[in-house]
């Protein structure tokens, strides 16, 4: 079993809707938690950070974080076209800048 | 602007070959990694250092190596390429904010293609 598991999807929505996006993980150690957004053959870039358990908003963006049930969650609220990408979760463990752990990443694509 | 850039953004090669990808950032991050991503894998770490002279290996570092003479570069070598190697390969670097807090910035890429 992977230490991070990602519904690769695709997943596809129409525009406006609200969009759920989760990974899960089998690491306890793991308490610094992470979505990144990827266009296709970009780099990924941060979108949301997050320490420990609870949430956390960023205009359309709310990410949330389940330490008790070891279960992260990314919501698009109003979702646009322009948000059609590949969402990845990522994680770690310690306080340093250690390498991270990644989710296999989720295609989403919003419909107009 | 400072920036995050790896060459060649594109690069074939042949089985056996030695090949070097270039990561150059303009930040002055200390921190830097190389991952790469595969389909059905996500990313995965090779390689990361915490500043000059310092290197360490990462999940997937067999047949790799990097070596960091100065701040801005942290080369990643394949010292004899094979097909299991072609991946697309991510460049990143970070700062040591304190708190966990160090975001990694990510590079554009470069896909290589071992024949």
């Amino acid at each position: 079993q992977k230490e991070v598991e990602q519904d690769p999807g695709p997943l596809s929505v129409p525009e406006g809707a609200i969009v759920s996006l989760n990974c899960t993980y089998s690491n306890s150690a793991f308490q610094y938690f992470m979505w990144y957004r990827q266009y296709s053959r970009k780099g990924p870039e941060l979108l949301m950070y997050t320490y420990s358990s609870g949430n956390k908003e960023d205009g359309r963006f709310t990410a949330q974080v389940d330490k008790s049930s070891k279960y992260i969650s990314l919501f698009i609220r109003d979702s646009q076209p322009s948000d059609s990408a590949t969402y990845l979760c990522a994680m770690k463990s310690g306080g340093g800048a250690d390498g991270l752990t990644f989710g296999k990443g989720t295609h989403l694509i919003i419909q107009p | 602007d400072a920036e995050i850039t790896q060459s060649p953004r594109h690069k074939i090669t042949e089985t056996g070959r030695q090949v070097t990808l270039a990561c150059h950032q303009t930040w002055n991050h200390n921190n830097m990694f190389w991952y790469r991503q595969d389909l059905g894998h996500g990313l995965r770490l090779i390689h990361y250092s915490y500043g000059v002279q310092d290197t360490n290996k990462g999940e997937v570092s067999d047949g790799y190596s990097v070596s960091r003479s100065n701040t801005e570069d942290l080369p990643l070598t394949l010292e004899s390429a094979a097909s299991s190697q072609t991946s697309v390969y991510f460049c990143a670097s970070s700062v040591s904010a304190g708190g966990g807090t160090d975001t990694q910035y990510f590079g554009p890429g470069t896909r290589l293609t071992v024949l």
